[in-house]
């Protein structure tokens, strides 16, 4: 079992749905990152979250460390946020779960 | 402030041959990290450069090496190429060593194709 696991895998939403992606660990952390990564490669680090909860724009993002769980949430999604988002953890090195693959249509 | 540089971006190489990349860290920050992504394997953690010492090593065999130098610059190098090696290689970097709040900043990647 992957110490990082994401779901959905794959997810298609219509613009202006609210899409909610889920991370769950079974390590002990220090931290816990969301990132983008647009087709052609580039990630962007979204958040940085040791606790609680980051809104950031559309996106916010939550974590309960007690149940070892986070989530990222996008509000009125649009087709610019397709893109595939990974969350990972800090434990140590860093461990990134297998990535959400995010299309939004117009 | 420019962002993390990678050199080259684009590489082919044939099994056996071996490989340098280069990864110019945001100028102040210490620590860089590289990272190997490939389809079957997602994103996976190769080292951990900080203050010009290996922090930190992920799972990869004795062929993977770095160093960092006294600008914070970083360089990995893989010997004896594999075809398992093709994969988009990935250089981040923060201004300290294991802060609990820090962000990452990635570079764009090197993508690296063995034949």
């Amino acid at each position: 079992k992957n110490e990082v696991e994401q779901s959905p895998q794959n997810l298609t939403a219509q613009e202006g749905e609210f899409i909610t992606i889920n991370c769950s660990y079974s390590v002990g952390i220090s931290a816990l990152h969301w990132l983008q990564q647009h087709p052609g490669g580039g990630i962007v680090s979204l958040f940085m979250l040791s606790s609680g909860k980051k809104k950031h724009g559309r996106l916010i993002a939550t974590i309960n460390i007690q149940e070892k769980h986070s989530s990222l949430h996008i509000t009125a999604s649009h087709p610019r946020d397709s893109a595939v988002y990974i969350c990972a953890v800090r434990s140590g090195k860093l461990i990134f779960g297998q990535g959400t693959e995010l299309s939004v249509k117009p | 402030k420019a962002g993390v540089t990678q050199t080259p971006r684009y590489l082919i190489k044939t099994r056996g041959q071996q490989v340098t990349l280069s990864c110019s860290p945001i100028s102040g920050h210490r620590s860089v990290s590289w990272y190997q992504q490939t389809p079957g394997q997602g994103l996976q953690f190769l080292f951990e450069y900080f203050s010009e010492t290996q922090r930190n090593k992920g799972n990869f065999p004795g062929r993977f090496s770095g160093r960092q130098f006294s600008n914070s610059r970083s360089e990995m190098n893989v010997s004896t190429l594999e075809l398992g090696d093709s994969a988009l290689y990935l250089c981040a970097s923060s201004p300290s060593y294991r802060s609990r709040r820090e962000t990452q900043y990635f570079g764009p990647g090197t993508r690296l194709l063995v034949l």
